[in-house]
C-alpha cells in the first residue's frame, strides 16, 4: 500500500491495548464518513461507516464516534492485535459523488 | 462474492506514453470511483461513473480520462504520461455512488520513467 509520506503521524500501541486514533474534517456540510484500513502493498479496506445523524456506532472491535460540533471523527480499536497494525485513512462525504480523504495514520502495533 | 479487480497490478511506462488502466466493480454495483494515490499528495479523487456517465470530476488536467461500460467496467486513461504521474491508482466500486459503502481494489501502480 501507499504510505502518505514521510510526516504520517504515527500511534504505537502495545498488543492488547485499546487504539484511539483521530480525524478532524473540514467541512460541516458533510454527511457521512467512512474509516478505512490500508496495509502495505494493499487498496484500502473498508471498516466501518457513519452518517451524520449518529454519533457513534460499534462493529466488530471497532467504534466510530462522531463529533460534528467540533468536527472530529475518531477510530476506537478494542484488544489491538498485531494484525490491526496499517495507515488508517477517515474520509468524508458531502453529498457529492467523491470521498475526501484524510492523510493517514499509522498505526504500529508491538507485543 | 469476488471484489473489486484492478489490472494491471503493475506497470512501468516512459514519459510521453498513454496508459490504460482497468476495474471491474464488485457484482451488481453501478458506481466506479478513481482515485490517485501518492506520498506527497495522499488519496485524490479523479472522477466518478455511474450507468455509463461520468458524474463528477476531480482536479486532475484533460489528460487524465475515464469511461465506464454498461457492465459497469471501467477503464481510466492516461495521456502523455509525466514523471509525477507515477502513483498507485486505485479504483472504487458501489452500489449507489456518492461515496457510500465504497470499497477499493488493490490498485494499479504506475512508475513513469
Amino acid at each position: 500500500g501507499e504510505s502518505v509520506g514521510l510526516h504520517l503521524p504515527t500511534l504505537s500501541v502495545q498488543e492488547g491495548d485499546n487504539s484511539i486514533i483521530n480525524c478532524a474534517y473540514s467541512n460541516s456540510a458533510s454527511d457521512y464518513f467512512i474509516w478505512y484500513k490500508q496495509e502495505s502493498g494493499k487498496g484500502p479496506q473498508f471498516i466501518i461507516d457513519i452518517r451524520s445523524n449518529m454519533d457513534k456506532r460499534q462493529g466488530q472491535r471497532v467504534t466510530v464516534l462522531l463529533n460534528k460540533t467540533v468536527k472530529h471523527l475518531s477510530l476506537q480499536i478494542a484488544a489491538t492485535q498485531p494484525g490491526d497494525s496499517a495507515v488508517y485513512f477517515c474520509a468524508e462525504n458531502t453529498g457529492t459523488d467523491k470521498l475526501i480523504f484524510g492523510t493517514g495514520t499509522r498505526l504500529q502495533v508491538f507485543p | 462474492k469476488a471484489g473489486v479487480t484492478q489490472t494491471p497490478r503493475y506497470l512501468i511506462k516512459t514519459r510521453g506514453q498513454q496508459v490504460t488502466l482497468s476495474c471491474s466493480p464488485i457484482s451488481g454495483h453501478r458506481s466506479v470511483s478513481w482515485y490517485q494515490q501518492t506520498p506527497g499528495q495522499g488519496l485524490q479523487f479523479l472522477f466518478e461513473y455511474f450507468s455509463e456517465t461520468q458524474r463528477n470530476k476531480g482536479n486532475f488536467p484533460g489528460r487524465f480520462s475515464g469511461r465506464q461500460f454498461s457492465n459497469s467496467r471501467s477503464e481510466m486513461n492516461v495521456s502523455t504520461l509525466e514523471l509525477g504521474d507515477s502513483a498507485l491508482y486505485l479504483c472504487a466500486s458501489s452500489l449507489v455512488g456518492q461515496g457510500l459503502e465504497a470499497f477499493f481494489g488493490q490498485g494499479t501502480r504506475l512508475t513513469v520513467v
